[in-house]
């Protein structure tokens, strides 16, 4: 298994919901990462787990809460989102240091 | 912080045609990889580049890493329409760093 699974693949929320983002990988890599793309601009790291460790969080805000249950799953959690959040939420695998990424197919996220 | 610029933003390209894209980091990079993400799709990994000077071929795309580590290129001989979508070069800072910072991306149009 060479993929990385999003689910859902589409999501619209309200700003008073919570919901869940949910991201899967057999490869066996060792890091996982969330990333949050707008329109036409590239992707933006938001969170890195090493390990099944939370390593790099880039000043996300509060709203956004990463959780890494084992080595194969990533998940997000939102609560309380603004429009502005509305994005594709892209997942990502590797096996760190020198090695490429695997993305998965994303979430495309629309705030209400 | 790291900083790394991509030119040109747009290129549109009569099919048949050359294509190169151009990166430019603010400091010297461990490695520099590439993306390519269709239209509605994900980022799809290329190729890692980690040596000074290095070139590396893949078919019609040609991939080479300054010898100052730190500037690419990614050069598309005789392009065709399988070839629309935005390029991104990504470059980690430091061996084994869990970072990686994206270019802009070049979004290459083909017409047949």
């Amino acid at each position: 298994d060479t993929e990385v699974t999003q689910t859902p693949k589409h999501l619209v929320m309200g700003m008073t919901n919570k919901k869940s983002l949910k991201c899967e990988q057999h490869m066996g890599h060792r890091a996982m990462y969330w990333y949050k793309q707008k329109a036409k601009k590239p992707p933006e790291l938001m969170f890195v787990y090493s390990y099944e460790k939370l390593s790099i969080n880039e000043s996300v805000p509060s709203r956004f809460s990463p959780e890494c249950p084992n080595s194969s799953l990533l998940n997000l959690h939102l609560h309380a989102l603004q429009p502005e959040d509305s994005a594709l939420y892209l997942c990502a695998s590797s096996q760190g240091g020198l090695y490429g990424y695997t993305f998965g197919s994303g979430t495309r996220l629309t705030v209400v | 912080g790291q900083q790394v610029m991509q030119i040109p933003q747009y290129q549109h390209v009569q099919e048949g045609e050359d294509f190169t894209t151009y990166c430019n980091s603010s400091t010297t990079l461990s490695n520099i990889q590439w993306y390519k993400q269709r239209p509605g799709g994900h980022p799809v990994f290329l190729i890692q580049l980690v040596k000074s000077g290095e070139v590396k071929k893949q078919k019609r795309l040609t991939f080479q890493f300054g010898e100052a580590k730190k500037n690419s290129s990614l050069h598309i001989t005789a392009t065709q329409t399988t070839d629309v979508g935005t390029y991104f070069c990504a470059g980690q800072p430091l061996a084994g760093s869990e970072k990686l910072v994206f270019g802009k991306g070049t979004k290459l149009t083909v017409n047949p």
